[in-house]
């Protein structure tokens, strides 16, 4: 898992507060996937962003949930007021292009919700 | 809603034996990827299967992917505790990036 970079490894929160969760991606790679995994479950997609723009959000719930990659910095995933059933690892994968190239994961955000 | 199913859910041998375990859709993929997670860590990409029949051999692991391109097993030969994970199968429908993951199989090599 080299390469993706992922911040902080492990986040709690309280039931209203925001969770903000970084990922760089490989060097050079300008795609970034973000995926959700529940206890026991595989991963579920939620966002493709490339270099400031969102190419598909629609594994994103609709509310509290909100995505972004900036020209400089790492993309980050925002969780408003956050409840329970937030609580999952959150991993990011990077790459070269869009397509079928190999997904690189990042080691993945603990977020628990108290 | 596409879905992979991965089968068996929770595999435990003993080091030395071989095993195969499986994931299955209904669902043609114009690739499939095989990923092995341990605790604490994001998967990692073991192989990529992309014709229908192909087969790929990673040291001891076997990969095969189906025919008709909507199943593949992972067969491991004289397994060993180093083998000892979650092992996940992610499709690729049409070159999108939206991979479908398997629930996967926990699998655990005793000593």
């Amino acid at each position: 898992n080299a390469g993706v970079m992922q911040n902080p490894r492990h986040l709690v929160r309280r039931r209203g507060q925001e969770a903000r969760l970084r990922c760089s991606p490989m060097k050079g790679h300008s795609h970034v996937y973000w995926y959700r995994q529940l206890p026991e479950e595989g991963l579920k997609f939620m966002v493709y962003l490339q270099k400031e723009n969102i190419i598909d959000e629609s594994g994103m719930p609709k509310e509290r949930f909100s995505a972004e990659f900036p020209k400089e910095g790492p993309s980050i995933l925002r969780i408003q007021q956050v409840v329970r059933g937030d609580s999952a690892a959150y991993f990011c994968a990077s790459s070269l292009g869009g397509g079928r190239p190999p997904q690189h994961f990042g080691d993945g955000t603990r977020l628990s919700i108290l | 809603t596409q879905l992979l199913e991965q089968s068996p859910q929770f595999l435990s041998i003993q080091e030395g034996e071989n095993l195969t375990v499986y994931c299955n859709s209904s669902s043609v993929f114009s690739s499939l990827q095989w990923y092995r997670q341990e605790p604490g860590e994001g998967p990692v990409l073991l192989v990529t299967v992309v014709t229908g029949g192909e087969v790929k051999k990673l040291k001891r692991l076997t990969f095969q992917f189906g025919d008709a391109r909507k199943d593949s097993s992972l067969h491991i030969t004289a397994a060993q505790p180093g083998d000892t994970g979650l092992y996940l199968c992610a499709g690729d429908t049409s070159g999108t990036y939206k991979y479908i993951f398997g629930t996967g199989t926990r699998l655990k090599v005793l000593a």
